[in-house]
């Protein structure tokens, strides 16, 4: 699986969105980007997920670049809520359930303030 | 709602005690989780994985003979950490997956504390 770069952390404020970036520059053709977040003391929680197109769900955009090297969560409205660790993966699309282990980098610790 | 059970989410044992976790499916059948170990202010690292009806699988420099894994039926793992040491103070978070769906799934996390 490709190796990502975060920021350690960064600050967003309550009610703007928060962009939170990653870089995948050794990223294959068959490898997506997930992003899942850990809120203090909880599991981590899965957020979105994509190959090259844009992504948007209830939770979060992901933006990916056009050559694939990058990418970008937006949580549209940050709450207090969604202050946490943030992990950017690069894995391939698993096709049986013993391959769908994840290797966790540092993350972005995020912290939104009123 | 929550799809992965995992039981107890916080405890304290004795050093030189032995120490079950459980980690329960709850919306489908899962012949494959993961556990995971979490230090401190670190990310998570994978353990093992546990396999239905056959033996775990251990990543690189974990002892199996200190981390049993039994995963008897689908929809339940367990993990017993055996003549626990303060060392093995973490928090440990499992996960399950379905074959052709891409996210994982967690769990709440349990709190281990040897004292």
């Amino acid at each position: 699986d490709a190796k990502t770069t975060q920021p350690t952390s960064m600050d967003c404020a309550e009610g703007r969105a928060a962009n939170l970036p990653c870089n995948h520059s050794t990223i294959s053709g068959n490898e997506y980007v997930y992003w899942y977040r850990q809120i203090h003391s909880q599991g981590p929680q899965y957020i979105i997920h994509g190959l090259k197109n844009n992504e948007t769900n209830e939770m979060a955009s992901l933006i990916i670049t056009e050559d694939r090297k990058s990418s970008t969560l937006i949580l549209p409205h940050a709450t207090l809520r969604d202050t946490a660790v943030y992990y950017c993966i690069v894995r391939a699309r698993q096709y049986k359930a013993a391959g769908n282990k994840l290797t966790f980098g540092g993350g972005t610790r995020v912290l939104v303030k009123p | 709602g929550a799809v992965v059970s995992q039981h107890p989410s916080r405890v304290i044992c004795k050093s030189g005690t032995s120490v079950k976790i459980e980690c329960r499916s709850l919306d489908f059948q899962a012949t494959t989780m993961f556990w995971y170990r979490q230090f401190p202010k670190q990310s998570l690292m994978l353990m093992a994985t546990s396999n239905e009806g056959s033996k775990a699988t251990y990543e690189q420099g974990v002892e199996k003979d200190k981390f049993l894994i039994n995963h008897a039926s689908l929809t339940l793992s367990t993990l017993t950490v055996t003549s626990a040491h303060p060392e093995d103070s973490s928090f440990y978070i499992c996960s399950v997956s379905r074959g052709l769906i891409t996210e994982a799934f967690f769990g709440q996390g349990t709190r281990l504390t040897v004292v």
